[in-house]
């Protein structure tokens, strides 16, 4: 049982380039989210889902973008990557929105140089 | 703006003594509250909800509307509750969105 599938794992990237993490989830969950984490702040929402074709932002979007053409994916790009975003980054899936059970990805370790 | 607070960000108590992880909200309507927890190498992962009245792992929470406290407790804590836990909230307009804590390290000592 995948659940949710995160890649790559980790990666060092220099500052400026583009980079995409991949989210895939086999559960045909409805709502998809992207959160990053980071100590002393916790989990913070960046971009969300609730069905395939719609995105929302959360409430740290900026620098990031999202895309949901079909229901199990939902990839997160950095367009121009800076420091700042150095994080580790954690997809998630619900079934509904409002259900407040999220499924969580393993996470992905982001280092921007 | 609707938030959590977590006010300890490490906790650390011996084993077989009683754990109280403390988690603040403000929300002036119907929140549903949840703790998840991150244990050592592994997913974040749903702990228990306020909705369903259970306890998980011997991990019970309350909701108090008075105090708006969701606090974690269990009465005799094991080395296996070492790990990372996130209150959370969510509402009538958050979109189903998921508003964490900043979470508190749990540390069990033997």
């Amino acid at each position: 049982i995948a659940g949710i599938t995160q890649a790559p794992t980790s990666q060092i990237l220099a500052a400026g380039r583009r980079m995409t993490l991949r989210c895939t989830q086999d559960m045909r969950h409805n709502a998809m989210y992207w959160y990053r984490q980071d100590l002393g702040l916790g989990l913070r929402l960046i971009h969300y889902s609730n069905t395939a074709g719609t995105t929302g932002k959360g409430e740290v979007p900026d620098g990031y973008s999202v895309s949901r053409a079909n229901t199990d994916d939902f990839p997160l790009t950095l367009a121009s990557a800076v420091p700042s975003q150095t994080s580790v980054y954690f997809c998630a899936s619900s079934a509904e929105q409002n259900t407040g059970e999220l499924f969580f990805g393993e996470g992905s370790r982001l280092t921007v140089l | 703006a609707q938030r959590v607070t977590q006010p300890e960000k490490l906790l650390s108590v011996f084993k077989g003594a009683p754990v109280e992880l403390k988690c603040n909200y403000s929300y002036s309507g119907s929140p549903e509250l949840f703790w998840y927890v991150q244990y050592s190498r592994q997913r974040l992962q749903l702990l228990l909800r306020h909705i369903s009245r259970e306890s998980i792992k011997g991990f019970t929470a309350d909701l108090n509307k008075g105090e708006t406290s969701f606090h974690l407790k269990k009465p005799f804590a094991q080395e296996e509750d070492s790990a990372m836990y996130y209150c959370a909230l969510t509402y009538g307009g958050s979109q189903g969105n998921l508003i964490f804590g900043k979470g508190t390290k749990l540390s069990v000592k033997p």
